[in-house]
C-alpha cells in the first residue's frame, strides 16, 4: 500500500527565511502533485510534477522531484507571511488516479 | 475561472439518517473524486468515478457510501446511515480526460457533522 509521508509537521519560521518541506512515498509513481489549504479552506492546486528531476516555480516556491529517491521537495525562499498554510503533496500510484495525500505541513510565518 | 461547486455547505444530521452530498463538477471534466478530511487531519480519498462507474475506491468508501451522477451535470455521495465518525469535511474534486497533467480541481467542501 502506497505511503505519503511529510515532514515536518509543523514549521514556524520567521519572514525572509527559507527552508524546505519534504515528500516521501513508498511506491512508483508518475505523478506528484503539490497543494495549499488555508484554514477552513479548500485544497488549491500549486504544482504537478511528472518525471524525475522535473521542477517546477511560483514566486517564492519551487518544488522538485526525485523519482528514483521518491522523494518531492517543495522549497520556501524569503518566506513572507502570505504563504502561511498547509501544504499537502500528494501521489497516484502508476496507472491510477488514486490520489494518496502526505500527512500535510503547517506553515506558520512569522513577522 | 471554472469551479466545482459543493452544496451544502454544511451538513448538521442525527446518526443513522441518511445524507447526500451534492457536487456539480467542471463541465468539460470527465474524472470525479470525493475525498474526506476530518478535522484538522490529512485528506482521505474515498472513490473515483469515470464513464458513469466507480474506478477505484478506497476501504473507507463501504456499503454505507455510494455516489452517482443522476443527470449531465450533478455528483452525489450517499452516506446511508450516518456513524459519528462520518463527521467530516468532505471534498468533491474533478479533472480533465486521464493524462499525467491532470490536476484535480477541488470544490470548497461540505462540513458534515453526525450529531
Amino acid at each position: 500500500e502506497l505511503k505519503v509521508e511529510q515532514n515536518p509537521l509543523f514549521l514556524s519560521m520567521q519572514e525572509g527565511k527559507n527552508y524546505t518541506i519534504y515528500c516521501n512515498y513508498s511506491t512508483t509513481s508518475d505523478r506528484l502533485y503539490w497543494y495549499r489549504q488555508d484554514p477552513g479552506k479548500s485544497l488549491e492546486s500549486l504544482f504537478v510534477l511528472l518525471s524525475n528531476g522535473a521542477v517546477k516555480q511560483e514566486g517564492r516556491l519551487m518544488a522538485s522531484l526525485d523519482t528514483k529517491a521518491r522523494l518531492s521537495t517543495l522549497h520556501i525562499t524569503a518566506a513572507v507571511h502570505d504563504l502561511s498554510a498547509t501544504y499537502f503533496c500528494a501521489v497516484a500510484p502508476s496507472g491510477t488516479y488514486k490520489y494518496i495525500f502526505g500527512t500535510g505541513t503547517r506553515l506558520k510565518v512569522l513577522a | 475561472e471554472p469551479e466545482v461547486t459543493q452544496t451544502p455547505s454544511h451538513q448538521v444530521t442525527q446518526m443513522g439518517q441518511e445524507v447526500i452530498l451534492r457536487c456539480v463538477p467542471i463541465s468539460n471534466h470527465l474524472y470525479f473524486y470525493w475525498y474526506r478530511q476530518i478535522l484538522g487531519q490529512k485528506v482521505e480519498f474515498l472513490v473515483s468515478f469515470y464513464n458513469n462507474e466507480i474506478s477505484e475506491k478506497s476501504e473507507i468508501f463501504d456499503d454505507q457510501f455510494s455516489v452517482e451522477r443522476p443527470d449531465g451535470s450533478n455528483f452525489t455521495l450517499k452516506i446511508r446511515s450516518t456513524k459519528l465518525e462520518d463527521s467530516a469535511m468532505y471534498f468533491c474534486a474533478s479533472s480533465e480526460a486521464p493524462g499525467q497533467g491532470a490536476t484535480g480541481t477541488f470544490g470548497s467542501g461540505t462540513r458534515l457533522t453526525v450529531v
